[in-house]
């Protein structure tokens, strides 16, 4: 079975401060692609990255980096300088190669003060 | 470039009865599916479809109905409507090789 844990519930930062967002995944399958997205006040859902199982490099994208380790499954999710923007819910999710059965973690709720 | 519209944004029924979610891409893409998103509990697969005329249960499938005549629809219905029900509904769309596309979601409320 399939399985996306985001242990940190909530988390509250002042602007410009770094974060990280946890993701632990469970699965059998060798080839499976993790992803993030992110749910702002408006509600709607912003696809940020897709990383396949075969690919461990870690990403940066602006202030947005992402730390893909197998060995510990986890793929978590780090905002460098951090801006009342980026308050949002984050959701780290998973589903098998060939398969778009997606699951989702339970979401973190990033609060950045000013 | 309209991606995945679903309708109505905001609905409320009274417990009993039915209703219909509609949602539509305009991609082209193979897959779709429906969550709930519920407080604390992340996105939840409802129903899913891997093209038209082929449906299967996701998660949570108690309660909904699905069908997909077409590759561009796939409507979810609530055959009576129960306020364990009350949530937010999102549509999907995608294909091999790309991320979920979102629809705007619908948040439903039965009382």
């Amino acid at each position: 079975a399939q399985k996306v844990t985001q242990a940190q519930t909530e988390i509250s930062v002042v602007e410009k401060e770094d974060v990280t967002l946890d993701c632990v995944y469970e699965t059998r399958d060798t080839t499976y692609y993790l992803f993030w997205y992110k749910q702002p006040p408006s509600g709607e859902l912003v696809f940020l990255i897709r990383r396949n199982s075969f690919d461990e490099q870690n990403e940066i994208s602006g202030r947005y980096s992402w730390n893909f380790q197998k060995s510990t499954s986890s793929f978590n999710f780090t905002i460098t300088a951090s801006q009342v923007v980026d308050s949002a819910v984050y959701f780290c999710a998973l589903n098998k190669w060939g398969s778009f059965k997606t699951i989702f973690g339970a979401g973190t709720r990033l609060f950045v003060k000013a | 470039n309209a991606g995945v519209t679903q309708t109505p944004k905001f609905q409320v029924l009274k417990t009993g009865q039915s209703m219909t979610l509609q949602c539509a891409q305009d991609m082209n893409h193979e897959y779709m599916s429906w969550y709930r998103q519920d407080p604390g509990m992340g996105l939840r697969l409802i129903h899913y479809s891997v093209g038209a005329g082929i449906t299967d249960q996701g998660e949570v499938p108690n309660g909904y109905n699905v069908s997909r005549s077409t590759t561009e629809d796939f409507p979810l219905r609530l055959l009576s409507a129960a306020p364990s029900q009350t949530s937010v509904y999102f549509c999907a769309a995608e294909t091999e090789g790309t991320e979920a596309f979102f629809g705007q979601g619908t948040r439903l409320t039965v009382v």
